[in-house]
């Protein structure tokens, strides 16, 4: 079976810290993806990689980074964490080509004080 | 705008019934779309996944639908069990034209509860 992992199921963090979210798989998948869910906004992709080292932005980049130095680990770094920041992070893979399963994590719980 | 909208938000059903979970998309160009579970405070877990070229999936009491054309997809869930409580998310990855890389437009998702 296909186990993607988050570092943390909870995170509780200050305004201005810098914040790092790991998510790993273990399938071999190329593509890696960060989502945050919000109520009544859904799953909005914050950004996504299909390589290592290759990283594109997706629908609400802002304020947010990525790492992918290895191709089981994709990070997501919120370099001045701020309130609105504060939701729930989900990390999925897949492999290529398009049309493939995506296989999500258990999500990470962030708030920003 | 690519958009991904799902009908109706809350379902309540009593334990036994048949039911039907809707999905529509505005872009008939696709890859494929998938259904997702989701438990409270968990991640999703993959239901189904249909590729563009298919009419439908089935596994085990879920059967999925698509029709391209009309940009609609629905979920048939048999004989609903309490179990199956949950939220039911409908996932669409659009071809942009270029290489999508298997990014998906997600709708905001049913909320499911089958009562005993």
């Amino acid at each position: 079976d296909v186990k993607v992992t988050q570092s943390s199921r909870y995170l509780v963090k200050r305004t201005g810290e810098k914040v790092f979210l790991e998510c790993v798989q273990d399938m071999d998948h190329e593509n890696m993806f960060w989502y945050r869910q919000d109520p009544g906004l859904g799953l909005r992709l914050i950004y996504f990689s299909y390589d290592v080292k290759m990283k594109e932005k997706g629908d609400i980049p802002e304020g947010y980074s990525v790492s992918r130095e290895k191709k089981e680990r994709f990070s997501l770094i919120l370099e001045s964490a701020s309130t609105n920041q504060t939701s729930m992070y989900l990390c999925a893979s897949s492999l290529l080509p398009p049309g493939n399963t995506q296989y999500f994590g258990p999500g990470t719980r962030l708030t920003v004080l | 705008k690519q958009e991904v909208t799902q009908i109706p938000a809350a379902l309540s059903v009593p334990e036994g019934e048949n039911l039907v979970l809707n999905c529509s998309f505005t872009d008939s160009a696709i890859y494929n779309l998938q259904w997702f579970r989701q438990d409270p405070g968990k991640g999703l877990t993959s239901l189904l996944l249909i590729q563009s070229s298919q009419r439908e999936q089935t596994s085990g009491r879920l059967n999925a639908s698509l029709d391209k054309s009309s940009g609609r997809s629905t979920l048939y869930i048999a004989a609903s069990q309490p179990g199956d409580s949950a939220t039911y998310l409908c996932a669409v990855g659009f071809n942009a034209g270029g290489t999508s890389y298997g990014k998906l437009t997600f709708g905001q998702g049913t909320i499911l509860t089958v009562h005993p």
